[in-house]
This record gives C-alpha cells, structure tokens and sequence, in this order.
C-alpha cells in the first residue's frame, strides 16, 4: 500500500498517560496535516507541516499536544497527560505541493477511559 | 478564520433520484473546495474539488457548482447508488503555499435506499 499509513490503527491509554502517533506520509509529499474528527463531525485542523517545518498550529492544538516532522518524511503527534476529551480519531493527511489533493491516512482511534 | 456551515446533515433519497448537499464559508479569500466521501470507519476520500476559477466542474455522476459572490457551493449526486451512501464533507481552504489548511463542514449523512 502506497498510501498514508498511520500507526497504530487503535490506541487505549489511561488518563493521564502519554501517547505517540506515527504517520508516514505518501512518498515525496512534503506537506503533511494532522487532523482531529470526533463522532458526527468533521475532521478538524491540528497541525501542518511542510517539509521538515512547522508552519501552523490550530488553538485546538494545546501544550500537551506536541507534532514533529524531523526529517521531513514521518512525522508524530505526542499527547501528554491525556485526557477522556482527547479520545477521538486522528488523522493524517499529505499532499504534493501547494493545490493538490490531500490524501488521508487510515487514522488513529485514540480512547481515553 | 474560516467558517464552513453543511446542510443537511442526513439525506435519504431513493435509488435513482439525484441528492444535493450545500455547503457555505464565510472567508471570502478561500480559493479551493473539495469534497470527501468517507464510508464507515474508513478514511475520507476526494471525490471532486472546484478551484475559485471555476463555476461548475462535473465528473460522470457528481457535480459540484460554486458561486464566489454568495459564498456557496454544492454537490450533486445523480443517479444514485447504494453504494453512494456514506458520509460527505465539504471542505474550503485558502492555499497561499504557506498556509493550507482544510476547514470541513459538520458532514452529510447519505442514505440511499432500494
């Protein structure tokens, strides 16, 4: 499969524990999205990367959240001290270049109990 | 920032029959409109995309129509399949190279019934 993977596919943590996330975008896509949909709504923008950089981050995006793309390829969301209201599915997404389609990983299904 | 309201958010429409979802934004510099179909527990998929040059771009069954000056844009289903059911989204982004978030709506649940 030469599409967006995301690992893991399902994730179950205590509150208050640490997790990471993994995306590995499609080859050479130097841009890089992660997004967060909850039940019945629509994905919502946490973070983007193009390349290596950083360029924006969504007010949803607390200090317990934490993105990096070291290399410019995959990339990780870290959240810390989780929370019951930070389950929800992540998602990422990566495209070409400026104005192309963005193509969406499978997610990470994250339930905090 | 952006603000992208859809209606409705569930639509049943009998096999055959054409469904129309609609969708406003609010930021009148937002250039670029797609549309994703996401099936149950499955990722969303671009189904078309309209660019703010363009009124009208149609692809075998599914259209999606934009009008700049009222800050709308629809998607049109015809001819209709089961297989069409899932949710929809509509999406709006300004993408400055810099900047390229997607804001979606809130979804369309489809529901196409025999």
């Amino acid at each position: 499969d030469t599409g967006v993977s995301q690992d893991p596919r399902h994730k179950i943590t205590k509150r208050g524990q640490n997790v990471t996330f993994r995306c590995d975008p499609i080859s050479e896509h130097n841009r890089l999205y992660w997004y967060r949909q909850t039940l019945g709504q629509g994905p919502e923008f946490l973070t983007y990367f193009q390349n290596e950089a950083q360029l924006e981050k969504s007010r949803l995006l607390s200090d317990r959240f934490s993105a990096e793309r070291p290399k410019g390829s995959f990339s990780t969301l870290e959240i810390q001290r989780t929370e019951q209201g930070d389950s929800a599915m992540y998602l990422c997404a990566s495209s070409q270049r400026q104005g192309a389609e963005a193509f969406f990983g499978q997610g990470t299904r994250l339930t905090v109990v | 920032g952006e603000n992208v309201e859809q209606h409705p958010s569930t639509l049943s429409v009998q096999e055959g029959d054409s469904a129309v979802i609609k969708c406003t934004y609010s930021d009148s510099a937002s250039n670029y409109f797609p549309w994703y179909k996401q099936e149950l527990g499955k990722r969303p998929q671009l189904i078309i995309d309209i660019r703010s040059n363009v009124g009208e771009k149609k692809d075998q069954r599914i259209a999606v129509t934009l009008n700049k000056t009222a800050k709308h844009f629809s998607l049109h289903i015809t001819e209709t399949q089961p297989e069409d059911s899932a949710v929809y989204f509509c999406a709006a982004s300004t993408d400055t190279g810099t900047a390229s978030k997607l804001t979606f709506g809130t979804g369309t649940r489809l529901q196409v019934t025999l």
